[in-house]
């Protein structure tokens, strides 16, 4: 069965710095990937998808993520923080034997120190 | 597009009473999903909706859950004889369906109290 599996359930940047947030996959299929973005009392929002055109994926916001098959790794990353980047960040995978069941992982909570 | 809606937004509700939640997905989306998140964990997966058809429901959705969605539109979930361990947001969320990586677009959610 597939999962994801995120490192770190909270991280600290200050503004202006590296984001790095990470995500680990396991599928025995090519899998398609998710990044999606949950502001406090509100529904995710979709940053980037990766569905095997391009390993490098830009999304909203600035964020990117980079997949790589060697790894079984879908990181995101930004290059600079804004204080705006504040919230949970969670990684997710199409089930298998679905085309429409996604797999959350338990999500990082990103804090931007001022 | 206006997006997902889900109402209401909070429901506070004492332990056995029965509630309905709401969902209007975005017009054109034939897929349909709801999903709960419990604090500090990701969403997981409840039932899926085809248009009108209930195509998969989940064995966390247990035989006091139900959840319908009559004309293809908007759908309902509603939980009968509620426990402290439904308090949970709810999310809905929809998506067109067109091939296997159609985004889902999720609402705002509506999150569950019992007391």
């Amino acid at each position: 069965a597939q999962s994801v599996t995120q490192l770190g359930s909270h991280v600290s940047v200050s503004e202006g710095a590296l984001v790095l947030l990470r995500c680990n996959y396991s599928s025995s299929v090519p899998p398609y990937l998710f990044w999606y973005v949950q502001y406090p009392n509100q529904g995710l929002q979709l940053l980037l998808k990766y569905t095997s055109a391009a390993t490098l994926v830009k999304g909203i916001n600035g964020f990117e993520a980079e997949f790589k098959k060697s790894e079984t790794s879908f990181h995101l990353t930004k290059p600079s923080a804004h204080m705006s980047d504040a919230a949970e960040y969670f990684c997710a995978v199409i089930e298998e034997d679905s085309s429409y069941k996604l797999i959350f992982g338990s999500g990082t909570r990103l804090l931007v120190r001022p | 597009d206006t997006g997902v809606s889900q109402n209401p937004r909070h429901k506070i509700t004492k332990r056995g009473q029965n509630v309905t939640f709401r969902c209007d997905p975005i017009s054109e989306h034939n897929r349909l999903y709801w999903y709960r998140q419990t604090l500090g964990q990701g969403p997981e997966f409840l039932t899926y909706f085809q248009n009108e058809a209930q195509l998969e429901k989940s064995r966390l959705l247990s035989d006091r859950f139900s959840a319908e969605r009559p004309k293809g539109s908007f759908s309902t979930l509603e939980i009968q004889r509620t426990e402290q361990g439904d308090s949970a947001m709810y999310l809905c969320a929809s998506s067109t369906g067109q091939g296997n990586n159609s985004p889902l677009h999720f609402g705002n959610g509506t999150r569950l109290t019992v007391t």
